[in-house]
């Protein structure tokens, strides 16, 4: 069955701190990969996709991911955390369909 | 490029009402149209699948009957939900491609609330 699951319910970092957000999927063949971010009452904003190519894949915001194939994964990082990047996270696969995660929630301490 | 807007952005009607929410996209057009239902701090359920001209695909446990989509035109999809109950209240997202490429634009999302 086609599965994505994000791990983290809830992660908590200080400002300034670094971040990793985890992303793993179970598809019949590769599929496109995406991470968005979602801001209470907002709708989504694409913070970086992977369709091919280079596996690390830098995004908007500071954000970059990272592909393996072998470990069906595509986590988000993010080397210095703002108070702004305080919201909820989604990955998201597919090829026509998305499915989606049921999303990390990060706060961020001042 | 690739903007997708929702209206109205929130709603508020009484039970046993029909309420519809436009879905457009701004500057390219839309060959397929994906209706999503957010729950409150939950993730994004696809309902449906619409190309322009056909008759929506409705995901298992999607009541067509009660969630009628149209998508007359490449730049227009509505989502009507007829007698609306509380339990219909959600945050509902629609997403737009285009032909020969595999990445959706999300529209702003729509509240709607069934009181």
């Amino acid at each position: 069955a086609q599965s994505v699951t994000q791990p983290d319910i809830h992660i908590t970092v200080s400002e300034g701190a670094s971040l990793e957000l985890r992303c793993n999927y179970s598809y019949g063949a590769t599929p496109y990969l995406f991470w968005y971010v979602q801001s209470p009452g907002q709708g989504l904003q694409l913070l970086l996709k992977y369709f091919s190519g280079d596996t690390l894949v830098q995004g908007i915001k500071g954000f970059e991911a990272e592909f393996k194939r072998s470990q069906s994964s595509f986590n988000l990082r993010k080397p210095s955390v703002h108070w702004s990047d305080a919201a909820e996270y989604f990955c998201a696969v597919g090829t026509y369909k998305y499915i989606f995660g049921t999303g990390t929630r990060l706060k961020v301490l001042a | 490029g690739a903007v997708v807007s929702q209206h109205p952005s929130w709603v508020i009607c009484k039970s046993g009402t029909s309420v519809k929410i436009e879905c457009r996209s701004l500057d390219f057009q839309a060959t397929t149209m994906f209706w999503y239902r957010q729950f409150p701090k939950q993730s994004l359920m696809l309902m449906a699948t619409s190309n322009e001209g056909s008759k929506a695909t409705y995901e298992q446990g999607v009541e067509k009957d009660k969630f009628l989509i149209n998508h007359a035109s490449l730049t227009l999809s509505t989502l009507t939900v007829t007698s609306a109950h509380p339990e219909d209240s959600s945050f509902y997202i629609c997403s737009a491609g285009t032909s020969g490429r595999y990445e959706q634009y999300f529209g702003p999302g729509t509240r709607l609330t069934v009181t």
